[in-house]
């Protein structure tokens, strides 16, 4: 079947512009998540859907991170005024469920932001 | 604080031999492990899981984990390396809410 589908592969930006990465879920995965990739901080946890409840946005790293999950599937992750900091891949994934029920995340492969 | 740490960045193994990367970990309840594999323009694929019962645990590929709770370890371990088995290898430990905080990750390179 279809696995994590991530769009654009590759996105090159200038510095203050804005940039939305999307992601598109496993069918059926009620859990997404989404992850930073970068040189020098390895890979980050940013934001966590799970159903209808509240996000976890706990890793999201400024207020210029943003990111929504419309009707439970596709996820946008939205980005203002970039800075070169924010030159990473982000990588989304998703599971069956969330929480400790232990289920295996399937990772989408990725975008590549470059903030010139 | 949760924490996982990979205390070696780069493992140079020659074909065949075999290879144990290390992976400790910090966390206040019981632990549910992963091990992950990247390859290079490739996304992370999961090698093996540790939730409860048996401590040493098989994954895909040959390779196998044992999760030792005394020296909050969980290595992965192969008994033969394939060339095909240089990547970066990830360990994580899933937090309550299903978030998973790696490691810094491991490179392998294989020797012919």
């Amino acid at each position: 079947g279809a696995g994590v589908s991530q769009s654009p592969s590759n996105k090159v930006t200038e510095k203050g512009k804005d940039v939305e990465l999307r992601c598109d879920p496993i069918s059926g995965h009620t859990a997404l998540y989404w992850y930073r990739q970068s040189l020098g901080q390895g890979l980050e946890f940013l934001i966590y859907f799970q159903g209808n409840s509240a996000p976890d946005k706990s890793g999201l790293p400024s207020d210029r991170f943003s990111a929504e999950r419309t009707g439970g599937s596709v996820s946008t992750l939205t980005i203002q005024r970039t800075q070169q900091e924010d030159s990473a891949v982000y990588l989304c994934a998703s599971s069956l469920g969330g929480g400790r029920g232990g289920y295996e995340q399937y990772f989408g492969p990725g975008t590549r932001l470059t903030v010139t | 604080a949760q924490s996982v740490t990979q205390p070696d960045i780069h493992i140079t193994v020659s074909e065949g031999a075999s290879l144990e990367l290390r992976c400790n970990y910090s966390y206040g309840a019981t632990p549910y492990l992963f091990w992950y594999v990247q390859s290079p323009g490739q996304g992370l694929q999961l090698l093996l899981k540790y939730f409860s019962g048996d401590t040493l645990v098989q994954g895909i590929k040959g390779f196998e984990a044992e999760f030792k709770r005394s020296q909050s370890s969980f290595n992965l371990r192969k008994p033969s390396v394939h060339w095909s088995d240089a990547a970066e290898y990830f360990c994580a430990v899933g937090a309550n809410t299903g978030k998973l905080i790696f490691g810094q990750g491991t490179t392998l390179q294989v020797k012919p």
